[in-house]
């Protein structure tokens, strides 16, 4: 079993739409949990962080945390077609360590 | 702002080869972190380094190398190359505190290994 699991996708939502991106963990001792954008060929560009339990919001984005479920999800309201993406989830453990990736959901959101 | 710099973008080499890639954090960022991503997978951890000592160590092979200057700046050294260490190479810089663990990643130098 992988640490960090996440469907694979595509996920396909219409123009306007919400897309909810989930991922499970298996660390029980995870203490910090990420969301990261990656474009084909570009980098890992930093979305969302959360590290307590409940939802964190900012802009069209919602990150919820539920650690009795190791579960970490991302809502994306509105979706438009510039978020067309694979999404990674990320968790790190503790301090200055290293982050355990997801192999990251391809969302495609149509016109 | 200051992003984290990476060279070369891109690099091709035969099998057996040695290649060296550098990154620059981003300025006071205390941590560096090397990842590599093959096609189609997830970025998979390499080795960190925290004010310049190795601070965790994943999947990296014995054939490859890292460390971090005084200057901040980080170099991975892979040698004895094979025709699967082709792939994108990203450097990622964060700083503790508060927020530890957003890391910033720079562009990727792609390697291809022939």
């Amino acid at each position: 079993q992988k640490e960090v699991e996440q469907n694979s996708g595509p996920l396909s939502v219409p123009e306007g739409a919400i897309a909810s991106l989930n991922c499970t963990y298996s660390d029980r001792g995870s203490q910090s949990f990420f969301w990261y954008r990656q474009y084909s060929g570009k980098s890992p560009e930093l979305i969302m962080s959360i590290y307590s339990n409940g939802d964190k919001e900012d802009g069209r984005f919602t990150a919820q945390l539920n650690k009795a479920s190791q579960y970490v999800s991302l809502l994306i309201r509105d979706s438009q077609p510039s978020d067309s993406a694979t999404y990674l989830c990320a968790v790190g453990t503790g301090t200055a360590s290293k982050l355990t990736f997801g192999t990251g959901t391809r969302l495609q959101v149509t016109l | 702002a200051a992003g984290v710099i990476q060279s070369p973008r891109h690099l091709i080499k035969e099998k057996r080869e040695t290649a060296t890639l550098k990154c620059y954090p981003i300025p006071r960022h205390d941590t560096v972190y090397w990842y590599q991503q093959g096609p189609g997978q997830d970025p998979q951890f390499l080795i960190s380094f925290y004010e310049k000592m190795q601070s965790d160590k994943g999947s990296i092979p014995d054939r490859f190398s890292a460390q971090q200057f005084s200057d901040y700046h980080s170099e991975l050294n892979m040698s004895s190359l094979e025709l699967g260490d082709s792939a994108l190479y990203f450097c990622a810089s964060s700083t503790t505190g508060t927020n530890t663990g957003e890391l910033f990643f720079g562009e990727g130098s792609r390697l291809t290994v022939l």
